[in-house]
């Protein structure tokens, strides 16, 4: 069966410092990876997303980056933490076709 | 722009009653829609998952339908507990994405009151 597995979760850092949150799943090929965050009062936004190695498409400009050094792998990174990229950040996967997406458990990123 | 619309946002019922939360989106041209449900703290466990050709989907006291030409689709679950308590968020996967991205509502916080 597939799991998705996302760390560390909960995370506290000093603002300018970096972020790396990573992401894998296990029991798939070639999945569709996601980075979301979520704000109090706000719904889930995308980030990133991956259809391959090597391959990231933005969906917002803003202080982040990820990558995908594996298939089953996504990193989400940050050289200078802000303020504003505190939240709660979220991975998922999923297959091409009419098929469900899947979450990990999320990370709680506190920037102080 | 697919815009995704929960209501209500919150909402309290008694144990036993049957709840009713409703899920609207602007664009019909869907793959399919998914419900979901998170606890505090927590990530996303998938519910139910209704492909664009479905009317429902049902699993144990949860019953999702969709009627997609008015661009809604209702939860319902029926004789609430208290274990039920948290929030429900559903998802539409629009037909002209190639990347299977999700678009979401922001959520009916749900408490159960034994």
């Amino acid at each position: 069966s597939q799991t998705i597995h996302q760390w560390p979760a909960t995370l506290v850092q000093p603002v300018g410092s970096p972020l790396s949150l990573e992401c894998t799943v296990e029991g798939t090929s070639n999945p569709n990876l996601y980075w979301y965050r979520q704000a109090a009062g706000r719904g889930l936004q995308l980030l990133f997303y991956s259809v391959g190695i090597g391959q990231i498409s933005s969906e917002v400009p803003q202080n982040l980056s990820a990558s995908r050094p594996q298939d089953r792998q996504f990193i989400l990174s940050s050289k200078k933490l802000l303020l504003s990229d505190s939240g709660f950040y979220l991975c998922a996967w999923s297959v091409l076709g009419n098929t469900e997406a899947f979450f990990g458990q999320g990370t709680r990123l506190t920037v102080v | 722009k697919q815009e995704v619309t929960q209501i209500p946002a919150a909402l309290s019922v008694p144990e036993g009653e049957n709840l009713v939360l409703n899920c609207s989106f602007t664009d019909s041209a869907i793959y399919n829609l998914q419900w979901f449900r998170q606890d505090p703290g927590k990530g996303l466990t998938s519910l139910l998952l209704i492909q664009s050709s479905q009317r429902e989907q049902t699993s144990g006291r949860l019953n999702a339908s969709l009627d997609k030409s008015s661009g809604r689709s209702t939860l319902y679950i029926a004789a609430s507990q208290p274990g039920d308590s948290a929030t429900y968020l559903c998802a539409v996967r629009l037909r002209k994405d190639g990347n299977n991205r999700l678009a979401f509502g922001k959520g009916n916080q749900v408490v159960v009151i034994p």
